[in-house]
C-alpha cells in the first residue's frame, strides 16, 4: 500500500537547522509530487511547499522562502525538508503528504505520520 | 492569501444525529473554466495525521463512509455527517487548493453530546 514514513522527533536550538526525511513506498516515487505542511501546537495546518520527485523542481510558500530547502533522493525514494535559522515558533509537527497524479488536484493523501520538531534553548 | 474560516470552532452532537460544519473562504475557489470547486475536507484524530475525506468540495474519497457529504460552491462550503458515530470524534479541516499558498481552516472539534 502507499505509505510515507517520516524520520523521528528532533530537538534543536534556536538558530540551528533541521532536516526531516519522508520515505515513500508502494508506488512509483517519481510520479507524484510531495508536499510539506506543519502544525504548530493549537494552530492550523500550514502549507510549506512542494517538490516534484521526477526532476527535483520545488515551489515554496513565500513565508518560508530563503529558509526552507526540499530535496529528493530517487535511489531511496526519499524526500527531505530542511528548515534553517530555527526559532521557537518553528516548534511544530512537520508532515509530508502526496498529491494526486493531476496537476490541478492539490489535495493531500496519504500523509506521513508526522515528525515533531522542538526548538528550545 | 485565501483565508479559510470554519464555524463553529467546536460542536457537540448526539450519537445518530446530524453534524454540520461550515467553511468560508475569503476568495472564491470556483474555477470557472471547469466549474470545479478547489476545496477538500480532512478528518484528524488525536496523534494521527489528517485523513482525506472529500475533494472537489463534494467527491467522497474511496473508502469514506457515505454518511459524510460535502456541499457548497464559490466561497461557502459545508461538511455534513448524517448520523454521528463514535468513531467520528475528531477535528475536521477544510483546505483550498485553488492557488498557493494552499490554506487550511482553523479546524472544528467534533465531540459526542
Amino acid at each position: 500500500q502507499v505509505q510515507l514514513v517520516q524520520s523521528g522527533a528532533e530537538v534543536k536550538k534556536p538558530g540551528a537547522s533541521v532536516k526531516v526525511s519522508c520515505k515513500a513506498s508502494g508506488y512509483t516515487f517519481t510520479s507524484y509530487y510531495i508536499h510539506w505542511m506543519r502544525q504548530a501546537p493549537g494552530q492550523r495546518l500550514e502549507w510549506m511547499g512542494s517538490i516534484n520527485p521526477s526532476g527535483g523542481s520545488t515551489s515554496y510558500a513565500h513565508k518560508f522562502q530563503g529558509r526552507v530547502t526540499m530535496t529528493r533522493d530517487t535511489s531511496t525514494s526519499t524526500v527531505y525538508m530542511e528548515l534553517s535559522s530555527l526559532r521557537s515558533d518553528d516548534t511544530a509537527v512537520y508532515y509530508c503528504a502526496r498529491r494526486p497524479d493531476d496537476w490541478s488536484a492539490n489535495w493531500f493523501d496519504p500523509w506521513g505520520q508526522g515528525a515533531l520538531v522542538t526548538v528550545s534553548s | 492569501d485565501n483565508v479559510m474560516t470554519q464555524s463553529p470552532d467546536s460542536l457537540a452532537v448526539s450519537l445518530g444525529e446530524r453534524a454540520t460544519i461550515n467553511c468560508k473562504s475569503s476568495q472564491s475557489v470556483l474555477y470557472s473554466s471547469n466549474n470545479k470547486n478547489y476545496l477538500a475536507w480532512y478528518q484528524q484524530k488525536p496523534g494521527q495525521p489528517p485523513k482525506l475525506l472529500i475533494y472537489w468540495a463534494s467527491t467522497r474519497e474511496s473508502g469514506v463512509p457515505d454518511r459524510f457529504s460535502g456541499s457548497g460552491s464559490g466561497t461557502d462550503f459545508t461538511l455534513t455527517i448524517s448520523s454521528l458515530q463514535p468513531e467520528d470524534v475528531a477535528v475536521y479541516y477544510c483546505q483550498q487548493y485553488y492557488g498557493t499558498p494552499y490554506t487550511f481552516g482553523q479546524g472544528t472539534k467534533l465531540e459526542i453530546k
